[in-house]
């Protein structure tokens, strides 16, 4: 079945470690996705890409880097500059940036 | 800019009772809407959508009709379930904006 696969599902990070949250999709999709959610806060955009080899900054891009080498691959790392990262990471994908958002099921960071 | 205000939640209803949510926007141009809902340690599913005025999306018994005229893209459902227990998202995507703004999300528990 085609879909997004975003690992692990709980992440720890230790004071001044870089983690990195994975996100594969096999829906041959164009665009992919970050975002964090904190409670009461709805969805916060990280970072998007529209196609291979090029990625835009979201709303809250700071301390925060990403890749994308590969169509079907978007990792997140959460670098040490990211001084509160306590919170739950959603991939997403889509065939465009204004059409309806596939989503994985999320990444539980925490800190030590 | 573009933004989408939920109803403060959570919401708590009895199994069979009548639901509302409501979602007003502020956007340029002609947005198209969308409902996501998200269900307990999962990531967002959409659950409808409208791109133009007085569309009206509906899935699994629930409706959303667009208003352009008060800007609102309120989520209904006649009877709710226990399982309809979960986070529901508005959101909206423009021209111009090359993205999904969310809304806050509004936590709704049904109780038997």
């Amino acid at each position: 079945d085609g879909g997004i696969t975003q690992s692990p599902k709980y992440l720890f990070r230790k004071e001044g470690q870089n983690v990195t949250l994975s996100c594969e999709q096999n829906l041959n999709h164009d665009a992919m996705y970050w975002y964090r959610q904190d409670p009461g806060q709805g969805l916060r955009l990280i970072y998007y890409s529209q196609i291979v080899n090029d990625f835009q900054k979201g709303d809250i891009a700071e301390g925060y880097s990403v890749s994308r080498e590969k169509k079907e691959s978007f990792p997140l790392t959460v670098t040490s500059a990211q001084k509160n990262p306590t919170a739950f990471y959603l991939c997403a994908s889509s065939t465009g940036l204004r059409e309806k958002l596939f989503f994985g099921s999320g990444t539980q960071l925490s800190v030590l | 800019g573009n933004s989408v205000t939920q109803m403060e939640g959570p919401v708590t209803l009895s199994e069979e009772a009548f639901l509302t949510i409501n979602c007003t926007y502020t956007a340029t141009g002609y947005p198209s809407l969308f409902w996501y809902v998200q269900y307990p340690g999962e990531g967002l599913q959409l659950l409808l959508k409208a791109t133009k005025a007085d569309d009206k999306g509906s899935n699994k018994g629930f409706e959303a009709t667009y208003r352009k005229e008060t800007t609102s893209f309120h989520l209904e459902k006649g009877s709710v379930q226990v399982s309809d227990s979960a986070v529901y998202f508005c959101a909206l995507s423009s021209w111009g904006a090359q993205k999904l703004v969310f809304g806050q999300g509004t936590r709704l528990t049904i109780n038997p």
